[in-house]
């Protein structure tokens, strides 16, 4: 079965520096992995995913993505970090076999300060 | 575009009451999911479907049913309430296995 995992509950990064938010998986075939957001009271708002190509995807609001195989992880990353940035973020796999299932990981709550 | 409908946004139950909550998508897509959000649980996959007449279970699906009779409609029921299943449900569409999800807007529920 698959799963994710996000090691971090909270990551707290100042305005203007480069912020990272850590996603491993477990899957059984290859995966299909997402990044989202949530705003607070709102639903999940995508921000970028990785089928198969580049390791590294590029999604909304200048965020970007890389995807290691060996090490199972798939992070979200973003250069220069803005308040407006702070939310909630999850990582979700989809494996191939069990194709209808998406998997989140717990969420990891960003924090940008000016 | 509607998207993602769900119904209603707020309910309070009782212990021991039924109900159901309503999702309809208007995109024509195959994949819908019923997730649950809790506070540092993140979302639980609850049930699921990859088109008309065919479901399945997810991570936590004691306590819920589901049926999909229509592409559109995915209407997860409560048998009988408890109070540990007071959460806010998200039901979500996708077109395909490779597609991102579309989320309604929630439905927060409390069961007293």
């Amino acid at each position: 079965a698959q799963s994710v995992a996000q090691p971090e509950d909270q990551v707290n990064v100042a305005e203007g520096n480069p912020l990272t938010v850590k996603c491993t998986y477990s899957v059984s075939g290859n995966p299909y992995l997402f990044w989202y957001v949530q705003y607070p009271n709102r639903g999940l708002q995508f921000l970028l995913k990785y089928i198969t190509g580049d390791n590294l995807v590029k999604g909304s609001y200048g965020f970007e993505a890389e995807f290691n195989k060996s090490q199972t992880s798939f992070h979200l990353k973003k250069p220069s970090a803005l308040v407006s940035d702070s939310a909630l973020y999850f990582c979700a796999v989809r494996d191939m076999i069990e194709e209808g299932k998406l998997i989140f990981g717990q969420g990891t709550t960003l924090q940008v300060k000016p | 575009n509607a998207g993602v409908t769900q119904t209603p946004k707020f309910q309070v139950l009782k212990t021991g009451q039924s109900m159901t909550l309503q999702c309809a998508q208007d995109m024509n897509h195959e994949y819908m999911s019923w997730y649950r959000q809790d506070p540092g649980m993140g979302l639980r996959l609850i049930h699921y479907s990859v088109g008309a007449g065919i479901t399945d279970q997810g991570e936590v699906p004691n306590g819920y049913n589901v049926s999909r009779s229509t592409t559109e409609d995915f209407p997860l029921r409560l048998l009988s309430a408890a109070p540990s299943q007071t959460s806010v449900y998200f039901c979500a569409s996708s077109y395909s296995r490779t597609s991102q999800l579309f989320f309604g807007e929630g439905s927060r529920l409390t069961v007293l």
